[in-house]
């Protein structure tokens, strides 16, 4: 199922570096999010969009920022990586709030 | 206290075994609720949306208790293949505040 597809897969950097993950998907919806998901604490909203003109902050968005190129394009950016941002990195998108959000395979980002 | 609390396990069962999961929330104006299935170092997929009168699939059974603000997953029959950690998503409705809580392990043993 590749509906919603991310990459890089994986990557590991150093401290400081710039990095982006990027996410497309083909299931023609309109809102997509960022999320990145620690050990014991779940998944944690990090920015949403509802159309490409709509970017919205979640819970957790500083030291990320994100473009919404299209509407089947989203991605995340790490202005200045931080060890502390290593985590396993997932979009999705939904047809319109309240339903069932769709994920890609994740980015393990590892940061040094 | 989380917004969404469940109780990590693991969870370890023999095949054909029933198991339950209980999820809590916090926010009383939540209107949907999900059940996922996450495999290990996989994507989150949706296992079924719980509805207010409760729903089943197959071996799965999910109800929905609004006056105690809790969700439970039912497994009948375990099967080798239900080894995986099932997430609890709860949802204001037209907000995409989505909640993950933070996901039981299960494990079923031949």
């Amino acid at each position: 199922d590749a509906d919603v597809t991310q990459t890089p897969r994986n990557r590991i950097t150093k401290t400081g570096k710039r990095i982006m993950l990027e996410c497309s998907q083909t299931k023609g919806h309109d809102r997509m999010y960022w999320y990145r998901q620690d050990p014991g604490l779940g998944l944690r909203l990090i920015y949403y969009s509802f159309d490409v003109k709509d970017i919205n902050k979640g819970e957790i968005s500083d030291g990320y920022s994100v473009s919404r190129q299209a509407q089947a394009k989203f991605s995340l950016s790490l202005e200045s990586a931080i060890p502390n941002q290593t985590a396993l990195y997932f979009c999705a998108t939904s047809h319109t709030g309240g339903q069932p959000q769709h994920f890609g395979d994740g980015t393990r980002l590892s940061i040094l | 206290r989380k917004e969404v609390e469940q109780d990590p396990g693991p969870f370890n069962v023999p095949e054909g075994a029933t198991v339950a999961f209980n999820c809590t929330y916090s926010n009383s104006a939540s209107q949907s609720f999900f059940w996922y299935r996450q495999d290990c170092r996989k994507e989150p997929k949706l296992l079924m949306s719980v509805y207010s009168s409760g729903n089943e699939d197959g071996r799965f059974t999910a109800q929905l208790n609004r006056a105690s603000q809790y969700i439970s997953l039912l497994i009948r029959d375990s099967k080798l293949s239900d080894s995986a950690t099932y997430l609890c998503v709860v949802n204001q409705y037209n907000n995409n505040d989505m909640r993950f809580g933070a996901g039981t392990r299960l494990t079923v043993k031949p």
